[in-house]
């Protein structure tokens, strides 16, 4: 969707390497919410994020939400083979909507 | 464990030949939804529904329908297969309502779907 929009679209990193992952929006997102997707297969639910400059972190990804909350990252800390495939991030851009606007995803490649 | 179940995995059918595709799902949400997710690009949402209630998407072509018989099951009716609605459909389920906040989508394993 244009309404959000994530960068990069592909990434090949080496294992052990760290990435960030960006989302954006031009609108207020009043729920982010990121996903990952393996090849073929359905969306898994990471993490979700609400308020402004709000922070969560699960085993070596960590996601932000930036003050403005127009902004969303997702980080992973030493990378692993394990960690490959599609990251998604999905937003809702209505206070108190539960439809949500995806994003085209972003491609990761770990290289053991 | 609760999830979503979708089925089949992979579905093939004949252009034009009415095709059902399944979900069920066991986490007791009151509102499913209907993705179709081509290569490479986000899952668009094609219809939800909320309890009872249908929702139909504006852009969503008449050539696909719903049906919930329970708040276990969906069906996604695909009336007249063309080439173009080839692609990965995804179902998705998630608890709505007053005091619930912000919840997550929960997403089954998709059905492929082939058009010959």
């Amino acid at each position: 969707s244009q309404e959000l929009e994530q960068s990069p679209q592909s990434l090949i990193v080496q294992e052990g390497k760290n990435l960030t992952i960006n989302c954006t929006s031009s609108k207020t997102l009043y729920g982010l919410y990121w996903y990952k997707q393996k090849y073929g297969e359905g969306l898994i639910f990471l993490m979700m994020l609400q308020k402004g400059g709000e922070e969560k972190s699960h085993e070596k990804i960590t996601a932000k939400l930036d003050e403005k909350k127009q902004q969303s990252s997702l980080h992973i800390t030493a990378s692993q083979p394990s960690h490959a495939g599609i990251y998604l991030c999905g937003a809702d851009l209505m206070d108190s909507s539960y439809k949500l606007i995806f994003g085209s995803g972003t491609r990761l490649l770990v290289r053991p | 464990d609760a999830m979503v179940i979708q089925n089949p995995r992979y579905q093939v059918t004949q252009f034009g030949k009415p095709v059902t595709l399944s979900c069920s799902q066991t986490l007791n949400h009151n509102v499913m939804y209907w993705y179709q997710q081509k290569s490479s690009q986000a899952p668009k949402l094609l219809f939800h529904y909320y309890d009872k209630d249908f929702n139909n998407e504006a852009d969503t072509p008449d050539n696909f329908q719903s049906r919930r018989p329970n708040t276990s099951f969906c069906f996604l009716d695909i009336r007249s297969p063309g080439l173009g609605d080839a692609a990965m459909y995804l179902c998705a389920t998630s608890r709505v309502g007053w005091g619930e906040g912000n919840q997550p989508q929960h997403f089954g394993d998709g059905t492929r779907l082939s058009i010959l």
